[in-house]
C-alpha cells in the first residue's frame, strides 16, 4: 500500500525550512528517500532503518519513528537547488517485501 | 552515478504496436526493476529481476512483460501499446533486494 506523503506541495524563500512527512498505514522496515529534478531521474538521498536512527545529507537530514510508522525529511536553510519533487519509498514489516513510493512532495525555493 | 542507460530516450508510437524499451547496467548488480511514473501516482513497480532469467510481476503489470537473458539487460514489452500505457518509464538497480535503487535517465513512452 502507497505511503501518504504532505504536504503535497511547499514554496518556500531561500533560507528557509521545511519538513515532509511520509505516513504508511503498516509497520515500517526500513525507508528511503529521493529526490527528482523536473525531466530527470530520481537521485537517492538516504535510506533509514526502524530503530529510529536519523541520517543526514548536506543541510537534509530524516527520522525515523516506528512507533507512528512515520518518517519526516527536514531541510534546513534551503538553497535553490533543493527545488525538486521529493519521494519517500518504504518497505514495509521486514526486508522481505517490495519498496513502495509515495506520491511525492513538490518544493519550490525562490530567491 | 551509477552506469544505467535506457533506450530509446523517447518513443511515439500507436495503439496496437508492440513496443520494447532497454536497460543496460554497467555495475553488474542482482536486482533489476521496471517503473512507470505518472502525474500524482509517483513510481509504480511493472516487474522487477533478481538474476538472469528470473522475474517476478511488480503493482501493475497487467499489460506488459520483461525478459532478462544477461546480467546487464533487463527489456520491457508492451506487446500491444495502449494509450494507458503512455508514460515515463524508468529502469532502476540495486545490489541487494531493498537496498538502495539507483535510476536510469527514463523513457518518455507516448501512445496514441
Amino acid at each position: 500500500q502507497q505511503p501518504v506523503q504532505s504536504p503535497q506541495a511547499v514554496i518556500l524563500r531561500e533560507g528557509e525550512d521545511a519538513v515532509i512527512n511520509c505516513s504508511s498505514s503498516k509497520a515500517l522496515y526500513s525507508v528511503h528517500w529521493y529526490r527528482q529534478k523536473h525531466g530527470e531521474a530520481p537521485v537517492f538521498l538516504m535510506i533509514l532503518l526502524k530503530g529510529g536512527e536519523q541520517k543526514g545529507h548536506e543541510k537534509i537530514s530524516a527520522s525515523f519513528n516506528e512507533k507512528k510508522q512515520q518518517s519526516s525529511l527536514y531541510l534546513t536553510a534551503s538553497q535553490l537547488s533543493y527545488s525538486g519533487t521529493y519521494f519517500c519509498g518504504v518497505v514495509n514489516n521486514n526486508a522481505g517485501n517490495m519498496l513502495t513510493f509515495g506520491g511525492g512532495t513538490r518544493l519550490m525555493v525562490k530567491p | 552515478d551509477a552506469g544505467i542507460t535506457q533506450s530509446p530516450r523517447h518513443k511515439v508510437t500507436e495503439t496496437g504496436t508492440p513496443v520494447t524499451l532497454r536497460c543496460h547496467q554497467t555495475e553488474n548488480h542482482r536486482y533489476m526493476y521496471w517503473y512507470r511514473q505518472d502525474p500524482g501516482h509517483g513510481l509504480r513497480l511493472i516487474h522487477y529481476s533478481y538474476g538472469v532469467k528470473d522475474t517476478d510481476k511488480g503493482e501493475v503489470s497487467d499489460g506488459y512483460s520483461v525478459s532478462r537473458s544477461k546480467t546487464e539487460d533487463f527489456l520491457l514489452t508492451l506487446e500491444s501499446a495502449t494509450s494507458s500505457q503512455t508514460s515515463v518509464y524508468f529502469c532502476a538497480i540495486s545490489e541487494l533486494w531493498t537496498d538502495t535503487q539507483y535510476f536510469g535517465p527514463g523513457t518518455r513512452l507516448t501512445v496514441l
